[in-house]
């Protein structure tokens, strides 16, 4: 498999703040996604980032595949932007299997 | 809407019993993953189809865990013998041949007493 760690665990931000969130891999890899789970447990694709930087409105996402990590960046927090947040990794050259990390749960606080 | 349906949204089961998923992508999607999620973690690959052919299984599925994705199109997975360890959010999510961009169902929530 492929290790995925994701840091930090918990965040708890006042609304407006921003925020950096890290996934780490073990692996090299030709796809990684970013989701966010609401309270209500749906994942919603944030972004497809294997390697470069994209953005959508506040959030930005940057890959360095040959480091190894992805950083998801939040930026003017709103409570709904709470939930926890996923990267998921598929490794390269080893079929079709996405590994998830344990996710970052983000509390915004009005 | 991720225009992906699941079914049932919550199943109680007692132990023992057989139980069965449905996931209904609303388009054609030629890829079509099943999840395991849960408390705390994040989700753990099943199994994957690409089209009607399953092509992938986890060491996670289990000799009675099943599923199957007839004509390519909706797809459906049984636990039989249900045990209290399979208590979990089970998540359907599509993709294009392409694989860039997930769409999650909102899962089946299972609870085994």
């Amino acid at each position: 498999g492929i290790q995925v760690e994701q840091s930090p665990p918990d965040l708890i931000l006042q609304e407006g703040a921003n925020s950096t969130l890290r996934c780490n891999f073990s692996d090299s890899v030709n796809n990684l996604q970013w989701f966010h789970q609401n309270p209500w447990g749906q994942l919603i694709n944030l972004f497809y980032i294997p390697s470069g930087t994209k953005q959508n409105g506040r959030l930005s996402a940057t890959t360095v595949a040959t480091e190894r990590y992805s950083l998801l960046y939040i930026s003017s927090s709103q409570t709904t932007d709470s939930g926890v947040y996923f990267c998921a990794v598929e490794k390269k050259n080893t079929g079709n299997q996405f590994y998830f990390g344990t996710g970052t749960s983000l509390t915004v606080i009005p | 809407d991720t225009g992906v349906s699941q079914d049932p949204r919550h199943k109680i089961t007692k132990r023992g019993q057989n139980v069965t998923f449905r996931c209904d992508p609303i388009s054609e999607h030629n890829r079509l993953y099943w999840y395991r999620q849960t408390l705390g973690q994040g989700p753990e690959f099943l199994t994957y189809f690409q089209n009607e052919a399953q092509l992938e299984k986890s060491r996670l599925l289990s000799d009675r865990f099943s599923a199957e994705r007839p004509k390519g199109s909706f797809s459906t997975l049984e636990i039989q013998r249900t045990e209290q360890g399979d208590s979990a959010m089970y998540l359907c999510a599509i993709s294009g041949l392409s694989r860039e961009t997930q769409y999650f169902g909102p899962g089946t929530r299972l609870l085994v007493l």
